[in-house]
């Protein structure tokens, strides 16, 4: 059963605009961290946030935040300002402490000039 | 700072033949972990290894074996190759979770790409 839900296959935004991505995750655990990584067409896994979810308050990077809803157990990531430069493939991923990371389905998004 | 550094980063091989990818994980970290990313698709977690001993095995197939030296080096033994095995094949390494400067982060490699002809 796959434990971290990408429902946005593709997703669109206009330069210097917002967008959000979803990701919904399955767990019966109370600690673990979630991640967004950005993968461009080079294919290198970059890590864009992490979030500790024994943490409320929402990490921010820069540009990029999270919405983390634990007992939801959802975990979007908006963008503000859009750029090209991050068009790129997003994948949502979970981990539980010292164990293997696992990933959603990702989502791609085109940003429009 | 030092990465993750994979080797080859491109491999082509025919059908039935054997492949090797290694990977060096930075430096005083303790875990190593094989990811297979096919075309389109998310990375799927192999297998892992702690103070190289095995500690964790996912979709790996038995075809596969892998190992973690005593320089903490890993490698990724493929045999019997077949079309649906060319992908590419990450991998990814961290310190334990309670131990120095730890983020719960896995530290990618740049990745092997592996074309099976």
């Amino acid at each position: 059963a796959q434990t971290v839900t990408q429902s946005q296959p593709e997703m669109s935004v206009q330069e210097a605009e917002t967008v959000t991505l979803s990701c919904t995750y399955d767990t019966s655990e109370s600690d673990y961290y979630l991640f967004w990584y950005k993968q461009p067409p080079s294919r290198q896994m970059i890590l864009v946030i992490r979030q500790e979810a024994y943490k409320q308050q929402n990490a921010t990077e820069n540009r990029f935040s999270v919405n983390f809803q634990k007992a939801a157990k959802s975990f979007s990531l908006k963008i503000s300002d859009s750029q090209l430069g991050d068009a790129a493939m997003y994948f949502c991923a979970y981990r539980r402490y010292n164990n293997d990371m696992r990933f959603g389905a990702g989502t791609r998004l085109t940003v429009k000039p | 700072a030092a990465g993750v550094i994979q080797s080859p980063r491109h491999l082509i091989k025919e059908k039935r033949e054997t492949a090797t990818l290694k990977c060096y994980p930075i430096p005083r970290h303790d875990t190593v972990y094989w990811y297979q990313q096919g075309p389109g698709q998310d990375p799927q977690f192999l297998i892992s290894f702690y103070e190289k001993m095995q500690s964790d095995k996912g979709s790996i197939p038995d075809r596969f074996s892998a190992q973690q030296f005593s320089d903490y080096h890993s490698e990724l033994n493929m045999s019997s190759l077949e079309l649906g095995d060319s992908a590419l094949y990450f991998c990814a390494s961290s310190s334990t979770l309670g131990q120095g400067e730890n983020t719960g982060e896995l530290f990618f490699g740049e990745g092997s790409r592996l074309t099976v002809l």
